[in-house]
């Protein structure tokens, strides 16, 4: 399979822990991007990458979140002091500059 | 802000009759418009996407067309079948010149085929 691949697939934490989740993107794709999706709504952008660097953050992202892609290669999106709020799909997407962005299946994260 | 409009929300067909969704964008420099197909449990998969220097694009059974004047789009599938049951999420890109790639997306349609 060399689609982008999300770990885990679903998390489930007590509020206030702190999640990590990892996206490994198809491999000759230099962007990078995290999306969050709730119940009935469309993906909304949260950060993106263009190799190692992260060039954009949404205001969407507090300061709670943070990501990063050593090495221009896989990412992980960190959610520090998690709230009930952050319960949602996050996606992760790649793409060739400039090109059609593809999806992973996502990590759902549920607070309890 | 930037915002794309997505109708209807929900749509339900026969099988073999047509599905047209309409997007509608606010951002005069999008430049780029996919669509995805979301399925239960699966990330969303693209299925056609257009530039802003093409009127139309067809692939197969799926066809989508783009008015730049009005800020309109729509995706277009004809001979409906029970497995294009899914939801449908158009997107625009935003900030054309800076070509950041990213995207916001509509609220999605549920489409519903019958068989």
């Amino acid at each position: 399979d060399t689609g982008v691949s999300q770990d885990p697939r679903h998390k489930i934490t007590k509020r206030g822990q702190n999640v990590t989740f990892r996206c490994d993107p198809i491999s000759e794709h230099n962007r990078l991007y995290w999306y969050r999706q709730t119940l009935g709504q469309g993906p909304e952008f949260l950060t993106y990458f263009q190799n190692e660097a992260q060039l954009e953050k949404s205001r969407l992202l507090s300061d709670r979140f943070s990501a990063e892609r050593p090495k221009g290669s896989f990412s992980t999106l960190e959610i520090q002091r998690t709230e009930q709020g952050d319960s949602a799909m996050y996606l992760c997407a790649s793409s060739w500059t400039p090109g059609p962005q593809h999806f992973g299946d996502g990590t759902r994260l549920s607070i309890l | 802000g930037e915002n794309v409009e997505q109708h209807p929300s929900t749509l339900s067909v026969q099988e073999g009759d047509s599905a047209v969704i309409k997007c509608t964008y606010s951002d005069s420099a999008s430049n780029y418009f996919p669509w995805y197909k979301q399925e239960l449990g699966k990330g969303p998969q693209l299925i056609i996407d257009i530039r802003s220097n093409v009127g139309e694009k067809k692939d197969q059974r799926i066809a989508v067309t783009l008015n730049k004047t009005a800020k309109h789009f729509s995706l277009h599938i004809t001979e409906t079948q029970p497995e294009d049951s899914a939801v449908y999420f158009c997107a625009a890109s935003i900030g054309g010149s800076s070509n950041t790639g990213k995207l916001i997306f509509g609220q999605g349609t549920t489409l519903q085929v019958k068989p």
